[in-house]
């Protein structure tokens, strides 16, 4: 298997765009996790997904985040608008499901100017 | 909110030494626990699980442990390697919950 792919690896986009993060999990798992790593506060959950539906999204920062996963092999991560302090690498990651082991993206690399 | 501290923040070893790194939850109520190393600019890359109804998980020269009653885990690298250096990640679950706190991490060099 490919792994978690994400899509773009990096964006660089200006205050008050749009911005459209990708992943496609790992076939045949049915929980998939989107993260947030800045260096001043470390690696947070933003919201994780299973079978499709969103579980927990108490980790997203505000109105300006969504995210959806209209199916199993494909999730977005949306802000909308986007602002400098969004500046972060955000991963994608998969697992079989609730208490498996989870598996990382490479991460997009968000800078906001 | 569950709080993971790391300890050391950086750690520097000559090639070949044991060594071993410390985590620990303030809540101690942890379901599942994984291990991470991150490589500069990359993704994390899973080394152990350790699921609710385990202690302990080896793999190759990795040795995880976690004491559940303390709330603490060690990742236990044995003959260190130049190319065992990134940074080390604990993270761990609550029961009944899905997502992972992570610690700050511990940034491993092994001195060749």
């Amino acid at each position: 298997d490919a792994g978690v792919i994400q899509s773009p690896r990096h964006e660089v986009t200006e205050m008050g765009q749009e911005v459209t993060l990708r992943c496609k999990p790992i076939s045949g798992h049915n929980s998939l996790f989107w993260y947030r790593q800045t260096m001043m506060r470390g690696l947070e959950l933003l919201i994780y997904f299973n079978n499709n539906v969103p579980i927990d999204d108490s980790g997203m920062p505000e109105d300006r985040f969504s995210a959806k996963m209209p199916n199993a092999s494909f999730s977005t991560l949306k802000i909308q608008p986007s602002e400098p302090r969004d500046s972060a690498v955000y991963f994608c990651a998969s697992a079989q499901g609730a208490a498996y082991e989870q598996y990382f993206g490479p991460g997009t690399r968000l800078t906001v100017t | 909110k569950q709080e993971v501290t790391q300890i050391p923040a950086a750690l520097s070893v000559p090639e070949g030494e044991n060594l071993v790194l410390n985590c620990s939850f303030t809540d101690s109520a942890i379901y599942n626990l994984q291990w991470f190393r991150q490589d500069p600019g990359k993704g994390l890359t899973s080394l152990l699980l350790i699921q609710s109804s385990q202690r302990e998980q080896t793999s190759g020269r990795l040795n995880a442990s976690l004491d559940k009653s303390s709330g603490r885990s060690t990742l236990y690298i044995a003959a260190s390697q130049p190319g065992d250096s990134a940074t080390y990640l604990c993270a761990g679950s609550r029961t009944g919950a899905n997502n992972l706190f992570f610690g700050t991490g511990t940034r491993l060099t092994v001195i060749p």
